[in-house]
């Protein structure tokens, strides 16, 4: 199994351009996350997704969109990209069934973008 | 929603001493407690978790401790390696479905 995998690993960005970051998991998790993690501030979640055809917003998702058509791939989405983007974006993926759950988060390798 | 805070920010040991990261949360009905590793450029790695009906658990040289009256949890390692120089964050989940809230991190150095 690859596990998680996310694309591109870098990026530079002007700002108002728009990308898409890639992420698809291949161990048939259910749930799926976006984060964004910025120095001494830990991890944010910016959107998540219970299944196929369903997302949430997370922590922080204002300047981004999500999409889950299905079960492996979650591609996040930044339109009019700003500054305040500057980040290093990690996918997760794990699988919930009930509260007795461990619900492990498998994450990928990340997306360093810089918006200029 | 679930507030969790961690300390220290970071951390410095000896070679063979023992490390304690020190995490408090918010949420009385959280029931899940995991520890993640980063090691430089790369995504965080899941090291050891604890359920809230559980007061300890052990893994070689890592250990876990949660107080659930007090509303706190750490983790303990010992013997450290320089191997064990990563970053380290705590999180909670709520009950029910809740989503994971991470801690902001500690930045663990193990000096040779």
């Amino acid at each position: 199994n690859a596990g998680v995998t996310q694309t591109p690993k870098f990026r530079i960005l002007k700002i108002g351009q728009s990308m898409t970051l890639q992420c698809t998991q291949d161990m048939n998790h259910n749930y799926m996350y976006w984060y964004r993690q910025d120095p001494g501030m830990g991890l944010k979640l910016i959107y998540y997704s219970v299944g196929a055809g369903i997302t949430d917003k997370g922590e922080v998702p204002n300047g981004y969109n999500v999409s889950r058509s299905t079960t492996e791939d979650f591609p996040l989405r930044l339109e009019l990209a700003a500054p305040s983007q500057t980040s290093v974006y990690f996918c997760a993926s794990s699988y919930w069934r009930s509260e007795t759950s461990t619900d492990t988060q498998y994450f990928g390798p990340g997306t360093r973008l810089t918006v200029l | 929603g679930e507030n969790v805070e961690q300390h220290p920010s970071t951390l410095s040991v000896q070679e063979g001493d023992s490390a304690v990261i020190k995490c408090t949360y918010s949420d009385s009905a959280s029931n899940y407690f995991p520890w993640y590793k980063q090691e430089l450029g790369k995504g965080p790695q899941l090291i050891i978790d604890i359920r809230s009906n559980v007061g300890e658990k052990k893994d070689q040289r890592i250990a876990v401790t949660l107080n659930k009256t007090a509303k706190h949890f750490s983790l303990h390692i010992t013997e450290t390696q320089p191997e064990d120089s990563a970053v380290y964050f705590c999180a909670a989940r709520g009950g029910g479905y809740q989503k994971v809230t991470f801690g902001i991190g500690t930045k663990l150095q193990v000096i040779p």
